[in-house]
């Protein structure tokens, strides 16, 4: 197992285009959580997954994102209609439930500009 | 409500000299805290965590980090820092609200270190 991936680790995009991220989790790990972290900012909490189950969402995920992990393997995160406001690095994390006190192992995330 | 308060945004030590990177947290049951290092452009690397147990926790690449809950804070250490030490510092603290288990991040220390 390699650890969490996160593709493309870079995504450059013009304002109003549609853009989708994957993760792919470590293979047994049931729970994974998206995260954005914006610059001199430490990450925010987006979203959560349970298996395939979208337990919570935060108030910063607009109407413009979406989540999905349809098999609770890999997660897809969309946002659509990007805005300036949406660049930042992406971040994917996950665990396994029951072990929330031995830390996530986080990807190294996509870097999202959007000009 | 939960937080995490890393009151330095930037530090410079020399080479060799010793390191504290201070975190305050705000948590009403017993928190489960972290400190992650993050390498320009990179993810998180899990440094060292507490839950329970033993107030000084050992973490990886020499840092070491004690809970002091009469101050609320969770303070990382090193004796001797390395060049290879400069990176962005977080202190997060678990939220187990509603289940979630979500890190609650501080803002961040970006450490330098003079050759």
């Amino acid at each position: 197992d390699t650890g969490v991936s996160q593709n493309p680790r870079h995504k450059i995009t013009k304002r109003g285009q549609n853009v989708t991220f994957r993760c792919d989790p470590i293979s047994e790990h049931n729970r994974l959580y998206w995260y954005r972290q914006t610059l001199g900012q430490g990450p925010e909490f987006l979203t959560y997954f349970q298996n395939e189950a979208q337990l919570e969402k935060s108030r910063l995920l607009s109407d413009r994102f979406s989540a999905e992990r349809p098999k609770g393997s890999f997660s897809t995160l969309e946002i659509q209609r990007t805005e300036q406001g949406d660049s930042a690095m992406y971040l994917c994390a996950s665990s396994i439930s029951g072990q929330e006190n031995y830390g996530y192992t986080f990807g190294s995330g996509t870097r999202l500009t959007v000009v | 409500a939960q937080s995490v308060t890393q009151p330095d945004i930037h530090i410079t030590v020399s080479e060799g000299a010793s390191l504290e990177l201070r975190c305050n947290y705000s948590y009403g049951a017993t928190p489960y805290l972290f400190w992650y290092v993050q390498s320009p452009g990179q993810g998180l690397q899990l440094l060292l965590k507490y839950f329970s147990g033993d107030t000084l926790v050992q973490g990886i690449k020499g840092f070491e980090a004690e809970f002091k809950r009469s101050q609320s804070s969770f303070n990382l250490r090193k004796p001797s820092v390395h060049w290879s030490d400069a990176a962005e510092y977080f202190c997060a603290v678990v939220s187990s609200t509603s289940g979630t288990y979500k890190y609650i991040f501080g803002t961040g220390t970006r450490l330098k270190v003079l050759a």
